[in-house]
């Protein structure tokens, strides 16, 4: 299993630029998320999917959108891309089955905006 | 007040003493707790988790949780300069399917 894969690793985005940050699993999970970590912080949550065809927003949702068309797969869009929007960017999944509750996180996602 | 907070800052200890984290909650249902390690420029990976009231032992590592006084720590005993990362403390929200992180206690041990 490869786990949780994200690519591209770095980004450098213009203002009012758009991009598709990818992340795909391969342990069937059904519950997929996407953070943003900024120098300090913990992570705060953007959408995350409970499921194939199922969305939500988590704390910081502004100025992103996700889609969820299969199990595998959940991408992040930034339309407009904005200096704030610069930060590491986390896809996780996570295992709810057996109580373990374990969320695998990918390598993440390194975003500048100039 | 914070869904989680880890208050203390960058923790330096010396190799082979306890190096000792502590975390806050405000979510009083909270049933999952989960500590979290993250090396510098790295994802974070799941170390403990931690379910009932008491310690957890996982070879180096010892997770307390406090329900009534909802606190949960994580002591490393020994500690090894491969120890240094941040560690991030997250409580898994009931009603809702995701986890609240707290910042992070950067621990740096020192050979």
């Amino acid at each position: 299993n490869a786990g949780v894969t994200q690519t591209p690793k770095f980004r450098i985005l213009k203002i009012g630029q758009s991009m598709t940050l990818q992340c795909t699993q391969d342990m069937n999970h059904n519950y997929m998320y996407w953070y943003r970590q900024d120098p300090g912080m913990g992570l705060k949550l953007i959408y995350y999917s409970v499921g194939a065809g199922i969305t939500d927003k988590g704390e910081v949702p502004n100025g992103y959108n996700v889609s969820r068309s299969t199990t595998e797969d959940f991408p992040l869009r930034l339309e407009l891309a904005a200096p704030s929007q610069t930060s590491v960017y986390f896809c996780a999944s996570r295992d709810n089955q057996g109580g373990t509750d374990t969320q695998y996180f990918g390598p993440g996602t390194r975003l500048t905006v100039l | 007040q914070k869904e989680v907070e880890q208050n203390s800052g960058p923790l330096s200890v010396p190799e082979g003493a306890i190096a000792s984290l502590n975390c806050t909650y405000s979510d009083r249902v909270s049933q999952s707790f989960f500590w979290y390690r993250q090396y510098s420029g790295k994802s974070p990976e799941l170390i403990m988790s931690i379910y009932s009231n008491g310690d957890k032992e996982d070879g180096r590592f010892t997770a307390q949780l406090n329900k009534a006084s909802q606190y949960v720590s994580l002591l490393i005993r020994d500690s090894q300069p491969s120890d240094s990362a941040t560690y991030l403390c997250a409580v898994k929200l009931e009603g809702n399917n995701r986890l609240a992180f707290g910042k992070g206690n950067q621990v740096v041990v020192i050979p």
